[in-house]
């Protein structure tokens, strides 16, 4: 089946560092792609649509300078925190959305797990 | 208010225990609703979609009452690989789809 991959799966960075996470969708085309949040014990939380050669839409409350988000393929999109601090330690999980004959079927990635100290 | 909300549990059965998880949703609107498994530190699962007329996977039924705006996800014969926390999703329509998650009830079955 449809599989979504994220690379890196963990990260530890120091307080001020950029980090890029990578999204792909490896056996479909994914037009939209969506990025989510996700803090322990809370539920996935929007942070941005993206859609392939256009501007991602971010929600109400997030950043866009902060969460830099391409979507330059088809199979790609990379979200990059820019200036981490600790308080974006989250689990950063990305989606992407299969049109098919059958409608539209959203797969998620395994996730990211960030860590700032 | 939230725009889906769950209670967080746990709710803590025995194995072949039956179990019932409750959802509700604040926007009339919503197009489609699922439910979705979590795994301690994995991503969501889709475990099954939710229709009016309610649908039934093997021990797993589910049901929506677009009226109440309430979901619903039946467990049967409760097995202890079903612990997990499981998610309540809405499909909304905002001038674009997307899905909005509920925090999620956490089951924990013991032998």
């Amino acid at each position: 089946g449809a599989v979504v991959s994220q690379h890196p799966s963990r990260v530890i960075c120091k307080s001020g560092t950029s980090v890029k996470i990578e999204c792909r969708s490896l056996d479909f085309q994914a037009t939209t792609m969506f990025w989510y949040r996700q803090f322990p014990k809370q539920s996935l939380m929007l942070m941005a649509t993206s859609n392939e050669g256009s501007k991602a839409t971010y929600e109400q409350g997030v950043e866009k300078d902060k969460f830099l988000i391409n979507h330059a393929s088809l199979t790609l999109s990379t979200l990059t925190v820019t200036s981490a601090h600790p308080e974006d330690s989250s689990f950063y999980i990305c989606s992407a959305r299969e049109r098919s004959g059958r409608g539209e079927t959203q797969y998620f990635g395994p996730g990211t797990r960030l860590l700032v100290l | 208010r939230k725009e889906v909300e769950q209670d967080p549990g746990p709710f803590n059965v025995p194995e072949g225990a039956t179990v019932a998880f409750n959802c509700t949703y604040s926007n009339s609107a919503s197009q489609s609703f699922f439910w979705y498994r979590q795994d301690c530190r994995k991503e969501p699962k889709l475990l099954m979609s939710v229709y009016s007329s309610g649908n039934e996977d093997g021990r797993f039924t589910a049901q929506l009452n677009r009226a109440s705006q309430y979901i619903s996800l039946l467990i049967r014969d409760s097995k202890l690989s079903d612990s997990a926390t499981y998610l309540c999703v809405v499909l909304m329509n905002t001038g674009f789809q997307k899905l909005v998650f509920g925090t999620g009830t956490r089951l924990l079955v013991s032998p």
